[in-house]
């Protein structure tokens, strides 16, 4: 069965850093891209970005170019999105998502989200 | 502002037919696959529609997608109390270098 298991929910100080991860089962994690979307408190869907574990080729929407660093662990099925420095504006829920890369905004698994709170 | 128009809102009582649309441009709907997603509050998105009108295993069929020109349109026949959700529309945008972009999302309501 495929699965994308998103670490917990995290609380964080404007300034500090951030990585949280998404862990993959039930597929070659190499073969698939994995896509990045936040969804602010009550908003939509913005997509960040996607990695292709097989190269960690990136590609970045221009909202998040910069702001977020995209990697993946091969040997343990794991995709991370790391925040150098976090702003109260990045509080939000993200998903992870697993795409073929054929289709840019179609992605055919969810993980459950990793919520995140940034404030003083 | 999202580049790709929903409705806010839509409701049908069970049973019947609704169709959201989503509106966009010549650089995202009107070049692009189209995508459709169902999010229940407190859940991930899951994807019922893609390339236009195909479903993933496991969506039923009385769940279609269309698109013609520049807009996109998601279907649902036979409502049911469980499709009380929020739908969102997504596409690749050849603007600004690239990027998806996603509609704002539609509130389904089931009378």
């Amino acid at each position: 069965e495929v699965q994308l298991v998103q670490s917990g929910a995290e609380v964080k100080k404007p300034g500090e850093s951030l990585k949280i991860s998404c862990q993959a089962f039930g597929y070659s994690f190499r073969s698939y891209w994995i896509g990045w979307v936040r969804q602010m408190p009550g908003k939509g869907l913005e997509w960040m970005g996607v990695i292709y574990p097989g190269d960690s080729g990136t590609r970045f929407s221009p909202l998040f170019q910069g702001h977020v660093t995209l990697s993946v662990d091969k040997s343990t099925g794991t995709a991370y999105m790391q925040w150098n420095s976090l702003k109260a504006s990045d509080s939000a829920i993200y998903f992870c998502a697993r795409g073929d890369g054929n289709n840019w905004g179609s992605y055919d698994y969810w993980g459950q989200g990793s919520p995140v709170t940034v404030s003083s | 502002q999202s580049e790709l128009t929903q409705p806010p809102s839509a409701s049908g009582a069970p049973g019947q037919r609704v169709t959201i649309s989503c509106s966009g441009s010549n650089s995202n709907v009107g070049s692009n696959f189209v995508n459709w997603y169902r999010q229940v509050p407190g859940t991930a998105p899951q994807l019922l529609i893609y390339n236009n009108n195909q479903r993933p295993s496991g969506v039923p069929d009385r769940i279609s997608g269309s698109k013609s020109g520049t807009s996109a349109y998601l279907a649902i026949n036979g409502l049911k109390s469980e499709d009380e959700a929020s739908y969102f529309c997504s596409v690749w945008d050849d603007s600004l270098n690239g990027r998806v972009v996603f509609g704002g999302g539609t509130r389904l309501t089931v009378l």
